[in-house]
């Protein structure tokens, strides 16, 4: 199975300010990468896909980057809506393996 | 819109089976791969498996092979999930997503708590 590796594990941030969560894959993935939202008590919701496509009414202070092993997800002007536990997926090849999640809150 | 409603929680004794359902609208339900997906409680996410409703193709991830059986009802537009000999790892929240790879549109989840 590839292996996803995430990080930060948690993060503190500023109103305003932008920030980065990484996703390491065991093995190239071929930008076949999705970033998800989870806020408390919901159910996850799809940010990003392909690595760095937007889903249908994400804002675009949301992004993504990456290719080959390294992914990122930048969050611009962060806003207290983003209060959330973020999490990648790499669908390149079966079984679809999620990060750990990086939990992100506001300073 | 599109939305996938699913079933209420469950309780469940250790050994028995669950089965949960997931009624898509919005869509042409056999255009769509519908996947399942568990959160163990606070921890990440696992996918589970695939089905294609329609034909009925599956894609499993080895981990959940013989615990789930996925099915659909093309005539309702409803996807089923059925877990069996339950353990107290099966606790958790199980969500049906759409998608085959980005999971675009994810179901409310069912929290299963396997308990005597």
């Amino acid at each position: 199975d590839i292996q996803m590796t995430q990080s930060p594990a948690s993060l503190s941030a500023s109103l305003g300010e932008t920030v980065t969560i990484e996703c390491r894959a065991s093995e190239d993935i071929y930008n076949g990468l999705a970033w998800y939202q989870q806020k408390p008590g919901k159910s996850p919701q799809l940010l990003i896909y392909n690595a760095n496509s937007l889903h249908t009414g994400v804002p675009s202070r949301f992004s993504g980057s990456g290719s080959g092993t390294q992914y990122s997800l930048k969050i611009n002007s962060l806003q207290s809506e983003d209060v959330a536990s973020y999490f990648c997926q790499q669908y390149y090849d079966y079984p679809f393996t999620f990060g750990s999640g990086t939990k992100l809150e506001i300073k | 819109q599109v939305k996938l409603l699913q079933s209420g929680a469950a309780l469940v004794k250790p050994g028995a089976s669950v089965k949960m359902s997931c009624k898509a609208s919005g869509y042409t339900f056999t255009d769509y791969w519908v996947s399942w997906v568990k959160q163990s409680h606070g921890k990440s996410l696992e996918w589970i498996g695939e089905i294609y409703p329609n034909s009925g193709a599956t894609n499993f991830n080895e981990k959940f092979k013989g615990k789930a059986t996925l099915t659909v009802d093309k005539s309702t537009s409803t996807a089923y999930m059925e877990l069996s000999r339950l353990t107290s790892e099966d606790s958790a929240i199980y969500y049906c997503t759409r998608g085959m790879g980005p999971l675009d549109y994810w179901g409310q989840g069912v929290m299963v708590t396997v308990s005597s």
